[in-house]
């Protein structure tokens, strides 16, 4: 079965810094989907960006980076420019290649912007 | 409005009752998904279904049924609700297109208490 650690429960930032939030994960398959979610205080589960595993390059969605190591089975979340609005619960995710519907949780970090 | 809603949002019950908790979504997506957030656990998948009439156990089914008999609509019952099934639940959809890529679109939760 497939494992993701998020060792980090709790991580903060001043405002206009970068953090990176760290995501590991365990799977013996070689075709598989990496996703980070973002949970602010209203709950809601919101997409921040993904990752094919058999993409070699990292994806990017604006101040929002990955490290994807796919050897070392590490997809860090690396947060530009920290804004307020980005403190939120962030969740890494994995979801097995095609025909493989369900995602995979961590445990999930805690992430606090310092004005 | 277009989708995907949880009812109720809230919900408070007592050991033994039986709660049913409602999904529905509006984009005719495949997949539906149940999930219940625990601290410490991140999101657990309860059960999944691909299409009407076709549902599946994921992580944590015990205590808990489903039923699909419309492609929209996705209700997750507790037969005899427990204290342990005190938790937030999510629903989420994901169509099914060539490109498997596609996210999972996550309701906004329901909150439910077990006395």
């Amino acid at each position: 079965a497939q494992t993701v650690t998020q060792s980090q429960p709790e991580m903060s930032v001043q405002e206009a810094e970068t953090v990176t939030l760290s995501c590991t994960y365990d799977t013996s398959e070689s075709d598989y989907y990496l996703f980070w979610y973002k949970q602010p205080p209203s709950r809601q589960m919101i997409l921040v960006i993904r990752q094919e595993a058999y993409k070699q390059q990292n994806a990017t969605e604006n101040r929002f980076s990955v490290n994807f190591q796919k050897a070392a089975k590490s997809f860090s979340l690396k947060i530009s420019d920290s804004q307020l609005g980005d403190a939120a619960m962030y969740f890494c995710a994995y979801r097995g290649g095609r025909g493989n519907e369900k995602l995979t949780f961590g445990t999930g970090t805690r992430l606090t912007i310092i004005p | 409005d277009a989708g995907i809603t949880q009812s109720p949002r809230y919900k408070i019950t007592e050991t033994g009752r039986q709660v049913t908790l409602m999904c529905h979504q509006t984009w005719s997506h495949s997949y539906m998904f149940w999930y219940r957030q625990d601290l410490g656990h991140g999101l657990r998948l309860i059960y999944y279904s691909a299409a009407a009439d076709i549902t599946d156990k994921g992580e944590v089914p015990d205590g808990y049924v489903v039923s699909r008999s419309k492609t929209e609509n996705f209700p997750l019952t507790l037969e005899s609700a427990t204290r342990s099934q005190t938790s937030v639940y999510f629903c989420a959809s994901r169509n099914l297109l060539a490109d498997s890529y596609n996210e999972q679109f996550f309701g906004p939760g329901t909150r439910l208490t077990v006395l």
